[in-house]
């Protein structure tokens, strides 16, 4: 079973700010199997990128994803006031087929 | 668009069986996509519970497989989960979300229905 190690565990930014979240796997996990989500106290998570890099329907442009074989990030450019939140990357594993979690990094004002 | 709503009893004894309905509306459950379970124990991270597609395979975390049954109800456009033998460490709020073939990610999420194992 593939690990997912988001950090940091806590991110302290301004508004306008840049954010940088990573998300580390324990072995290599193809791009395509990549994604990431944010979720507001009392919400469902909701997606923002899948396949690595690739924008959900609706997703501002100021967040976007990069990263490959075990390393990937998360970049807000600009913080906006909605922005602070919990961010978790997931991955799917095909042997056997499975989704896993990281354990989330808490985006918060500074 | 699609919108998914959770139901089922918010209190299951321990030894019990949680049951939980998601009614899916605005699409088909026979759409080419994945439908699966996430649940999440308070103040805790997510974990993936299964999904099936419509065409009746079903895919569930090894941790639970032995007491998960995913199902669905094409007539109702709903999907079901049960989970047997619980404890309070299955204490969570479940929900049910799309996984859209060659997403592997979940793009529409329920709003989530809490679920407590006590006597």
């Amino acid at each position: 079973e593939i690990v997912l190690t988001q950090s940091p565990g806590t991110l302290s930014l301004s508004p306008g700010e840049r954010a940088t979240l990573s998300c580390r796997a324990s072995q290599s996990v193809s791009s395509s199997y990549l994604a990431w989500y944010q979720q507001k106290p009392g919400q469902a998570p909701r997606l923002l990128i899948y396949g690595a890099s690739n924008r959900a329907t609706g997703i501002p442009d100021r967040f976007s994803g990069s990263g490959s074989g075990t390393d990937f990030t998360l970049t807000i450019s600009r913080l906006e006031p909605e922005d602070f939140a919990l961010y978790y990357c997931q991955q799917y594993g095909s042997s056997p087929p499975m989704y896993t979690f990281g354990q989330g990094t808490k985006l918060e004002i500074k | 668009q699609v919108q998914l709503q959770e139901s089922g009893p918010g209190l299951v004894k321990p030894s019990g069986t949680l049951s939980l309905t998601c009614a899916v509306s605005g699409g088909s459950i026979s759409s080419n996509n994945w439908w699966g379970w996430v649940r999440q124990p308070p103040g805790m991270g997510l974990e993936w519970i299964g999904d099936l597609y419509h065409g009746g395979t079903t895919n569930y975390n090894p941790s639970l497989k032995s007491r998960v049954t995913i199902s669905l109800d094409k007539s109702k456009n709903q999907i079901s989960l049960k989970l047997s033998s619980v404890t309070a460490a299955d204490t969570a709020v479940y929900y049910c979300a799309r996984l859209p073939f060659y997403y592997y990610a979940m793009d529409v999420w329920g709003q989530g229905t809490t679920v407590t194992v006590s006597s």
